[in-house]
Order: C-alpha cells, then sequence, then structure tokens
C-alpha cells in the first residue's frame, strides 16, 4: 500500500522556468515531510522539509508548499537549472513514529 | 561525504548465496535504517534500529535479516538470494525526528 504518490514520473522543464514537483499522501497522520533529491550513482540527500503547522517553506530557489485538507504537497525550483536534474522523492512520517514513507519518486530534466 | 559510510559499494554474487552489507551511522545518530530500491521502484523501507534494538519492520523478506551492533554500525544480511532481489540498498540515519542521512548505497547484483 503507497501511503505516498508521486504520480509523475518524470518531469522537462527550460532552465530559468518553473519545475513543480507533486506529491499525494493518504495518511492523515503524517505530519512532516521532506523533499530528497537524488543523483546517479548517488544516495538521496536531503533537501527541504516541512512541519504540518506550516503551509509553506522557503530555502533559497526551493519552496515546499503543504495542503492538509488536500492531502497534497508540492516542491517549487524556481529558477530551474541543469544542475537540478535529478530524481526527487519526497518522504512523509508520522512524528511519533519516526519512520519515513517514500514515494517513487519523479526524474526533473532541466534542459539548457 | 555524507557521514553514513556503506560498504561494500557494489557486489555481483550468485542466486542461492548469501551476503552482508554494512553501514556506519553518522556520529551521534541512533537510528539505522535499510532501504531497497530496485529498477524504476520508489525507496521500500527494509528495516529500522534504534539503539541497537529493532523499531519498525517493513516489507523485509524472511530471507532478509538485520542487526545493529554496540557500536551503532548495521548490517543487513540476505541469504538464498534471487535474480529479483538485485537492488541497490540503502542506509539511512537520523538523529530522533530528524530527517534521514543516506549512504551512498550497495548496488547488488545477483547472477
Amino acid at each position: 500500500d503507497q501511503q505516498v504518490k508521486q504520480n509523475s514520473p518524470s518531469l522537462s522543464v527550460q532552465e530559468g522556468r518553473i519545475s513543480i514537483l507533486n506529491c499525494d499522501y493518504t495518511n492523515s497522520m503524517f505530519d512532516y515531510f521532506l523533499w530528497y533529491k537524488k543523483y546517479p550513482a548517488e544516495g538521496p540527500t536531503f533537501l527541504i522539509s516541512i512541519s504540518s503547522i506550516k503551509d509553506k517553506n522557503e530555502d533559497g530557489r526551493f519552496t515546499v508548499f503543504l495542503n492538509k485538507s488536500a492531502k497534497h504537497l508540492s516542491l517549487h525550483i524556481v529558477p530551474s537549472q541543469p544542475g537540478d536534474s535529478a530524481v526527487y522523492f519526497c518522504a512523509a512520517s508520522m512524528n511519533t513514529g519516526n519512520q519515513f514513507y517514500f514515494g517513487t519518486g519523479t526524474s526533473l530534466t532541466v534542459i539548457p | 561525504d555524507s557521514g553514513v559510510t556503506q560498504t561494500p559499494k557494489h557486489l555481483i554474487t550468485a542466486t542461492g548465496q548469501r551476503v552482508t552489507l554494512r553501514c556506519s551511522p553518522r556520529s551521534g545518530d541512533l537510528s539505522v535504517y535499510w532501504y531497497q530500491q530496485s529498477l524504476d521502484q520508489g525507496l521500500q523501507f527494509l528495516i529500522q534500529y534504534y539503539n541497537g534494538e529493532e523499531r519498525a519492520k517493513g516489507n523485509i523478506l524472511e530471507r532478509f535479516s538485520a542487526q545493529q551492533f554496540p557500536d551503532l554500525h548495521s548490517e543487513l544480511n540476505l541469504s538464498s538470494l534471487e535474480l529479483g532481489d538485485s537492488a541497490l540498498y540503502f542506509c539511512a540515519s537520523s538523529p530522533i525526528g530528524g530527517a534521514y542521512t543516506f549512504g551512498s548505497g550497495t548496488r547488488l547484483t545477483v547472477v
């Protein structure tokens, strides 16, 4: 049972434009969400997080939005750069459990 | 270097064999997690240890087992290997309630 879903396996965006990666979850008990970026042959690296008490968190070019009523979060990258080309995973946890459930990933390609 | 060390980086073995994957967590992190990433699949949670004790179990096969030692390093044992066990195996560690830090993974190929 996939509790965290990333329905777009891939996304292509022109350099300088906005990249929007989406993630949906089914468990209303999730209250902490992360985005990870993964390059080939490397482990995932932490990108940005958001707690359920917020609806937005920003870090430089990266912004994560959380819509709790829709059980949806999104990652915005503005402006997109070729170095952003990677697979992006969203993950969710129930704070007490500390176990993160990961989506299947979205492969982002930023075209120069 | 993320601080989480996984060895070996690559492993090729035959069906029916047994292998051990090793993970050293980031200094100070008590939790260790194992994940499997097969081709075109997301990260599938296998098992979590916290300070030497099993904390949570995911989709881990009975042929697989893990443990965390007093020095907090962890080993994932995979036995009676099948072709379908070929995958990337990631270890991650975290402080309590914190984000995971992943190792660079072990690529297992079963032939």
